[in-house]
């Protein structure tokens, strides 16, 4: 069963404008985790936060985590078309290794 | 430093044909390994993970399996392919401690 649920699936935007992705999940976490994939390719690791931690930056990315309401959003400002991507949040939980459960990704598609 | 290689990048496998997907990383030592599958425009489902030699947590009964014969080998199977299992999978590690995943870049699997 998926753990983490994007929203929202599809988000079109103009570059120069801030694009906004939430996250919500079901069980107790350790962290959480947002990635991101061009079109048929690996992902790749944007951010990690802690589940004691509410706020975290990582340039142009902001990544907010409310625990007692099981979500997340990744902010994203001053978009440019090379964000267009598919994103993912990912949560952890420790079972003697990590088991990573990923969502089902909000597509970005960013306009020039 | 890290790398992780998944071979090969497409595969076109007849109905009934097995399947062997081979994942090597390099300049890490127990790592935790994934196997994940992505149908088109959608979210990662965890099939394996392990976290060690021989240890292989099964998420979802199917048709595949997934062998870890050395500590930075990870190999996923079938004995007898199915339409069903066209996909594109990821490979992924993670170390010990947690943090982010690291990707290959995936083998697109198309059953015929």
């Amino acid at each position: 069963s998926q753990q983490g649920e994007e929203d929202p699936q599809a988000l079109s935007i103009q570059e120069g404008e801030n694009a906004t992705m939430n996250c919500s999940y079901k069980t107790s976490i350790n962290n959480l985790q947002w990635y991101r994939q061009n079109s048929g390719r690996g992902l790749v690791h944007l951010i990690l936060i802690r589940s004691n931690e509410r706020e975290k930056h990582s340039g142009r990315l902001r990544v907010t985590l409310d625990t007692s309401k099981k979500s997340s959003s990744l902010l994203i400002t001053a978009s440019r078309a090379a964000d267009t991507a598919s994103y993912f949040c990912a949560t952890d939980k420790n079972t003697g290794g990590f088991k990573t459960i990923f969502g089902a990704g909000t597509r970005l598609f960013v306009k020039a | 430093s890290q790398t992780i290689h998944q071979w090969p990048a497409t595969l076109v496998q007849p109905v009934g044909s097995p399947l062997s997907l081979e994942c090597t990383v390099e300049g890490t030592s127990n790592p935790n390994l994934y196997w994940y599958r992505q149908a088109a425009g959608r979210g990662l489902q965890l099939l394996f993970y392990s976290v060690g030699i021989g240890q292989i947590s099964s998420e979802v009964p199917q048709n595949l399996s997934a062998s870890r014969p050395q500590d930075r080998q990870f190999i996923l199977s079938s004995k007898k392919l199915l339409l069903s299992d066209s996909g594109f999978y990821l490979c992924a590690w993670r170390g010990t401690a947690g943090g982010e995943a690291f990707f290959g870049q995936g083998t697109r699997l198309t059953v015929v």
